[in-house]
């Protein structure tokens, strides 16, 4: 498997603050994405990077943006977090083969 | 993308082979057949792909009928490790630029002892 972490692993927050949501990788892979898991709606693309300074809306893009700064790097922000985004967040990246790996996953809660 | 659909769930003994299958009636001639899992609170994880041929990997077998209307994958010795949720997707990556994988409801594998 592709050395995916994601940081952190488990976060609480209060409704209203800023969130950032990391994931780094070791395989230079070029792709990279965020995508949101919850009951009911399976797995949903939030955003994705095609290279470094590269990135694109993906399904749920709306109260999330994201940056990649180098190549191992993408950050996910909520800039004010609401309820509805509490959700498990993963990361994945991707070569050319478009065999997608996915970290260990980020349990966000919004209260 | 095409649409997919898979059983619900499905049970199978240890040690005996698993056969998921998958319906992909409306797939293109671009499009690939590939299968995930999803552990109980972990990442999905990447299983097998493939176009046309038979595929298998040190994981499993991929089945694709003649038509390319349906696939099976094959899991020939599960183990109660396979425990999970498997994911078929059909994709186009022609465009040769990033995609996100659209994950249906897939099919609950559950091996029993």
């Amino acid at each position: 498997d592709a050395g995916i972490t994601q940081s952190p692993r488990h976060k609480v927050t209060e409704t209203g603050t800023p969130v950032t949501l990391r994931c780094h990788q070791t395989e230079n892979h070029r792709y990279m994405y965020w995508y949101r898991q919850d009951p009911g709606h399976g797995l949903r693309l939030i955003h994705y990077s095609y290279g470094v300074k590269d990135t694109d809306k993906g399904e749920v893009s709306d109260g999330y943006s994201v940056s990649r700064s180098k190549t191992e790097d993408f950050l996910l922000t909520l800039e004010s977090a609401t309820s509805s985004q509490t959700s498990v967040y993963f990361c994945a990246t991707s070569w050319v083969s478009y065999e997608q790996y996915f970290g260990p996953g980020t349990r966000l809660t919004v209260t | 993308d095409a649409k997919t659909t898979q059983p619900t769930s499905m049970d199978c003994a240890e040690g005996r082979a698993a056969n998921l299958p998958c319906n992909h009636s409306t797939i293109s001639g671009n499009e690939y057949v590939y299968w995930y899992r999803q552990i109980h609170s972990q990442g999905p994880q990447y299983i097998i792909h493939g176009l046309k041929n038979n595929e298998t990997n040190e994981m499993a077998s991929l089945i694709i009928t003649e038509d390319r209307k349906s696939s099976t994958l094959i899991l020939p010795h599960a183990t109660l490790r396979d425990t999970a949720v498997y994911y078929c997707i059909v994709r186009d990556v022609s465009s040769g630029s990033a995609r996100q994988l659209t994950f249906g409801s897939g099919t609950q594998l559950t091996v029993l002892p």
